[in-house]
């Protein structure tokens, strides 16, 4: 069965200030990975995602995310955050044969200081 | 074009209460999902509905029914409401291929007393 670790429940960051956000994952051959952004009251929106391929993978908003199979991660990344990037993340990983079958993280609570 | 949407936002029950949650996209999209999420922890995977007049489990099925009732709209029934279900729902759509991207509603806020 496949699962997904977010190790970091909270993380705290200044505005301007870089951030990494961890994923690992397990599951028996290539997975499809997913990072989402959940505002609060609002649902999930798709950050990012990593089929194949280039294993840097560019999404919206800034941030791009590192596929490292030997590692069974794909860590979350963006250079300079804004105060509006405040949220919860969630990485999933999926099947190669049904995305509809994702497994989430917990999620890792971004907050971002002034 | 609204996307997926739900309702409602939110509803409180009395344990043992039953209610369905409606979900509708309008972007032609093959699949539907109904995920629950908990305080602290990701979504799980209730039912899904990989194309009109199919249903399948997900992680989560136990103390709830689905049904698709055409292309555009899923939904999710509790027959006898338990505390247990208290949660935030979203419902979400996809195209239906294996690496396509899923659409979130806005989700509803489910208490049981």
């Amino acid at each position: 069965a496949q699962s997904v670790t977010q190790p970091d429940i909270h993380i705290t960051v200044s505005e301007g200030a870089s951030l990494e956000l961890r994923c690992n994952y397990s599951y028996g051959a290539t997975p499809y990975l997913f990072w989402y952004v959940q505002s609060p009251g609002q649902g999930l929106q798709l950050l990012l995602k990593y089929f194949s391929g280039d294993t840097l993978v560019q999404g919206i908003k800034g941030f791009e995310a590192e596929f490292k199979r030997s590692q069974s991660s794909f860590n979350l990344r963006k250079p300079s955050v804004h105060w509006s990037d405040a949220a919860e993340y969630f990485c999933a990983v999926s099947p190669y044969t049904n995305a509809g079958k994702s497994t989430f993280g917990d999620g890792t609570t971004l907050t971002v200081k002034p | 074009n609204a996307g997926v949407t739900q309702t409602p936002k939110f509803q409180v029950l009395k344990t043992g209460q039953s209610m369905t949650l409606q979900c509708a996209q309008d972007m032609n999209h093959n699949s539907m999902y109904w995920y629950r999420q908990d305080p602290g922890m990701g979504l799980r995977l209730i039912y899904y509905s990989a194309s009109e007049g199919t249903t399948d489990k997900g992680e989560v099925p136990n103390g709830y029914n689905v049904s698709r009732l055409n292309k555009r709209e899923f939904s999710l029934r509790l027959e006898s409401a338990a505390p247990s279900q208290t949660s935030v729902y979203f419902c979400a759509s996809s195209e239906g291929r294996g690496t396509d991207t899923q659409y979130f509603g806005p989700g509803t806020r489910l208490t049981v007393l």
